[in-house]
């Protein structure tokens, strides 16, 4: 049972554009949201996250927007640049009780100069 | 760098062996968790430890076991290995639930 999901294996986008990275989860007891990336031989590494109370953050270039109706999140990367090249991984969790972060399958963004 | 430290980085072993990953969480965390990423897979949590107990178990084989220890490092133990368990393990700390999480950079399990 794949609660949280990344239906684009990869995305290709031009340096200087927009990066869309899309998720969509079905447990409606999810109320944390985050966002990992990951260069090859590395760990994940924390990007953005994102409350439940909350329908959308910013960092800098990162964005990340919720939609709890169509449990959909988003994240959106302006500019980008070359070293934004990389894995994302989206991930979910409850906040009360045990804290076990489930992820989708990733995202493999590629910047093109 | 995370602070998370994992030992080995690589491990080469055959069918039916038994191999113990290492982790070392972030100075002050007190919370471990164990994930397995396999080819063209996402992360798949295992099993959480917080100050020494165990707090979260999610799709971990009963091959495999974990213990976290008074030092607040952890082990991850595979037993009774086959083909299937080559992957990326991933071990990362957070100082409390609800924390974001930070990820050593993992052990790579061959299993030939």
């Amino acid at each position: 049972d794949q609660q949280v999901k990344q239906n684009s294996p990869s995305l290709s986008v031009q340096e200087g554009r927009i990066s869309i990275l899309n998720c969509d989860y079905t447990n409606s007891m999810f109320d944390y949201f985050l966002w990992y990336k990951k260069y090859p031989a590395e760990g994940p590494t924390f990007l953005i996250s994102i409350s439940s109370i909350k329908d959308k953050n910013e960092d800098g270039r990162f964005t990340v927007f919720l939609n709890k109706s169509a449990k959909h999140l988003s994240l959106h990367i302006v500019p980008s640049q070359p070293g934004d090249s990389a894995v994302y991984f989206c991930a979910a969790s409850v906040i009360q009780g045990a804290q076990k972060l489930v992820f989708g399958q990733g995202t493999r963004l590629t910047i093109n100069p | 760098d995370s602070g998370v430290t994992q030992t080995p980085k690589h491990l080469i072993t055959a069918t039916g062996q038994r191999v113990t990953l290492r982790c070392s969480p972030r100075s002050g965390d007190l919370s471990v968790y164990w994930y397995q990423q396999s080819l063209d897979q996402g992360l798949q949590f295992l099993i959480q430890y917080y100050n020494g107990e165990e707090r979260a178990k999610g799709n971990i084989l009963e091959r495999f076991s974990a213990q976290q220890f008074p030092d607040l490092h952890s082990e991850l133990n595979l037993s009774s290995l086959e083909l299937g368990d080559s992957a990326l393990y991933f071990c990362a700390s957070s100082r409390d639930r609800g924390e974001k999480l930070f990820f050593g950079s993992g052990t790579q399990l061959s299993v030939l």
